[in-house]
């Protein structure tokens, strides 16, 4: 069964503080790994997006990593802000299919505090 | 910022009423998804389309309908709501020329309770 996990499901961390969240998923075959941000009541946007050729790719003070062997992925937050303060969503595209599906983990919510 | 707008952004009704949600999106993309969204949990597709009158149900049964007279409109309905219908629901577009790099848009969403 493909499946998105991540981990964990909540952090707290004081502004200028790093973190990283963890994304690992079963899902094959594997064609994209997107990391994307949700603010309260808002849609997600997107951060990265990664193929199976890519190992890591940055976005101002976001940097995620892409691991295909051992199918796990990590969102790095730099230096963090109270603006930080969101759900953070792994989510992981097959090519077996011309839909192209999408497979979405449940989020980390990340709170920054001043 | 996508160009990709929903309405109402949030919704009391009352059982057995029929509403509409409107999404509409200015980037002439041929796909369209909504998703339903529980808090805490991870959204789940229940329609897409691949462009004028084609839709599609997704994986979680849903008793809304949709339709796709128009590229940039795409509309979910519910015939008669039900508390169990209580969710987040989410608009999205793609523009299908990324190949790999496709990116999926979403809308603002919209916060719907049932009493």
């Amino acid at each position: 069964k493909n499946q998105v996990e991540q981990s964990p499901q909540s952090l707290i961390i004081l502004e200028g503080k790093n973190c990283t969240l963890q994304c690992n998923y079963t899902v094959s075959p594997f064609s994209n790994l997107r990391w994307y941000k949700q603010d309260t009541g808002r849609g997600p946007v997107s951060l990265t997006i990664m193929t199976f050729s890519e190992n890591t790719k940055s976005n101002g003070r976001y940097t995620a990593t892409l691991d295909a062997d051992t199918k796990q992925s990590s969102l790095h937050i730099t230096a963090s802000q109270l603006s930080d303060s969101a759900s953070y969503i792994c989510v992981v595209s097959d090519r077996g299919s011309t839909l192209g599906r999408l497979y979405f983990g449940r989020g980390t919510q990340l709170t920054v505090w001043p | 910022e996508a160009d990709i707008y929903q309405t109402p952004r949030y919704l009391v009704i009352g059982t057995g009423k029929k509403i509409t949600l409107e999404c509409s999106q200015t980037m002439g993309h041929d796909k369209m998804y909504w998703y339903q969204q529980d808090p805490g949990m991870e959204l789940h597709l229940i329609h897409y389309s691949y462009g004028v009158n084609s839709t599609e149900k997704g994986d979680l049964s849903s008793e809304s309908t949709v339709s796709r007279i128009r590229t940039e409109h795409f509309p979910l309905t519910l015939e008669s709501a039900r508390p169990s219908h209580t969710s987040q629901y989410l608009c999205a577009s793609r523009d299908g020329t990324s190949g790999v790099y496709e990116t999926q848009y979403f809308g603002p969403g919209t916060r719907l309770l049932v009493l």
